[in-house]
Order: C-alpha cells, then sequence, then structure tokens
C-alpha cells in the first residue's frame, strides 16, 4: 500500500523547545490525522483536518492542512517529557467500492531531554 | 473514544505453530473492522478489512490462507496466523471504524514473537 513520506525520521529535543515534523504524499487527500503512539500501544488520535488550508489546534498542538491537499504539519510548543513517543500522519479518503482507505505516514519518532 | 482491547497483549511461539489474536470493541458495534501489522520503526501497513458475517477483504501482497481472520460478531474479530515464522515476528494492532468515516479506535495491539 501507499505511505506518506514523513520527517524527521527522529527528533531528539530539550523540554521546552517547540517541534515541527511534516508529512507529505504523491496523492491528494480527502482528510488529514495526526496520531500519538506510545511504545506497546495502538495510536491515539490528536488533532483530525477536514479542508485545504485548515489550521487546527488542541492544546499545545497545531496541525495544518496543506492547500494542495498533498501535505500537512504538525506543530508541539513547549514540549514536555510526556510528548516522547511516535507521531503519524494518516491521509484518508473514502472510496465508494471497496470501503474507506487510509495511509500512514513513516513516523517520526520524538525524544524530549529534561 | 471508545475501548478496544487485543488479546493477548504478547505472544511467544514456536516455528510452525498458529496463534490467534483477538479484538473486541467493549463498548460499541461494527461490521467492519481493520487489521495492521507494525515492524520496529515502521509505520502501520492495513493488512485486511474484516466483515462481519461475510469474508475479509486482504490487501495486495497479504496471504488469506496465512493470515485467518473471523469477524465472529459485531465486537469481535480474531486473526490467526497460521504456521508461524520467524518473519512474522510483528506487532499487530485491530482498529474498529467510529461513527464519522475517518475515524479509527485502535487496540493496544499484540507483540508476536515466533521463535
Amino acid at each position: 500500500g501507499q505511505q506518506l513520506n514523513q520527517s524527521p525520521q527522529s527528533m531528539f529535543i530539550q523540554e521546552g523547545e517547540d517541534v515541527s515534523m511534516n508529512c507529505t504524499s504523491s496523492s491528494i487527500f480527502n482528510t488529514w490525522l495526526w496520531y500519538k503512539q506510545d511504545p506497546g500501544e495502538g495510536p491515539v488520535l490528536l488533532i483530525a483536518l477536514y479542508k485545504a488550508g485548515e489550521l487546527t489546534s488542541n492544546g499545545r498542538l497545531t496541525a495544518q492542512f496543506g492547500i494542495t491537499r498533498k501535505d500537512s504539519f504538525l506543530n508541539i510548543s513547549a514540549s514536555i517529557p510526556s510528548d516522547v513517543g511516535i507521531y503519524f500522519c494518516a491521509g484518508y479518503y473514502p472510496m465508494s467500492n471497496t470501503g474507506n482507505q487510509f495511509y500512514f505516514g513513516t513516523g517520526t519518532s520524538l525524544t524530549v531531554i529534561p | 473514544g471508545a475501548v478496544v482491547s487485543q488479546h493477548p497483549s504478547w505472544v511467544i511461539c514456536k516455528s510452525g505453530t498458529s496463534v490467534k489474536i483477538e479484538c473486541r470493541s467493549l463498548d460499541f458495534q461494527a461490521t467492519t473492522m481493520f487489521w495492521y501489522r507494525q515492524f520496529p520503526k515502521q509505520s502501520l501497513m492495513l493488512m485486511a478489512t474484516s466483515n462481519e458475517g461475510s469474508k475479509a477483504t486482504y490487501e495486495q501482497g497479504v496471504e488469506k490462507d496465512k493470515f485467518l481472520i473471523n469477524h465472529a460478531s459485531l465486537t469481535l474479530s480474531t486473526l490467526t496466523v497460521t504456521s508461524a515464522h520467524p518473519e512474522d515476528s510483528s506487532f499487530y494492532i485491530c482498529s474498529f471504524p467510529g461513527t464519522v468515516s475517518y475515524e479509527q479506535y485502535f487496540g493496544p495491539g499484540t507483540r508476536l514473537t515466533v521463535t
């Protein structure tokens, strides 16, 4: 299946710093999603974006749906140790014949140094 | 959000044996479920879509005879890895779709190690 290109692959930052990661695709999506996965756990949805250009915040997290519908970014402000984990973007578009389709990014591993 | 459980959370088995993984929703029902596989430091790859009352739909490259899926009820789906080999060692995650089309509620995953 298709994979979305996510960068950077990993980040090591000091507590309190801001973080930015992005996701690009060769295909257009109707919805962009950002998930966080803790070790040994399933992903948890952080933010969902529904239309091109949309900018949405969830606490210290801000994400944007790119104008071209082929990219998205996630920012985390004032990072804290519990932000540690792997962040995945996902693109979604409904397929009328075969059902819904999700494609996940390659992931960004975030380490926050206290 | 919805609560999804998986059992077991981890399993170690010998090569050639079969392993069954259960995925259960605790507070809602769904006719469709998704099974993903995640190798270390890689993304989630959709393996198959489980359909209650009918056959599962498998993604290209996924062997349906090796990964048996049974959507037994609206709250339970099982994935059986038959004749497991070391290369099947992975993190298997199920998800239930939510009421909104893009929503998915993921289980906590099952770590399979085949020795």
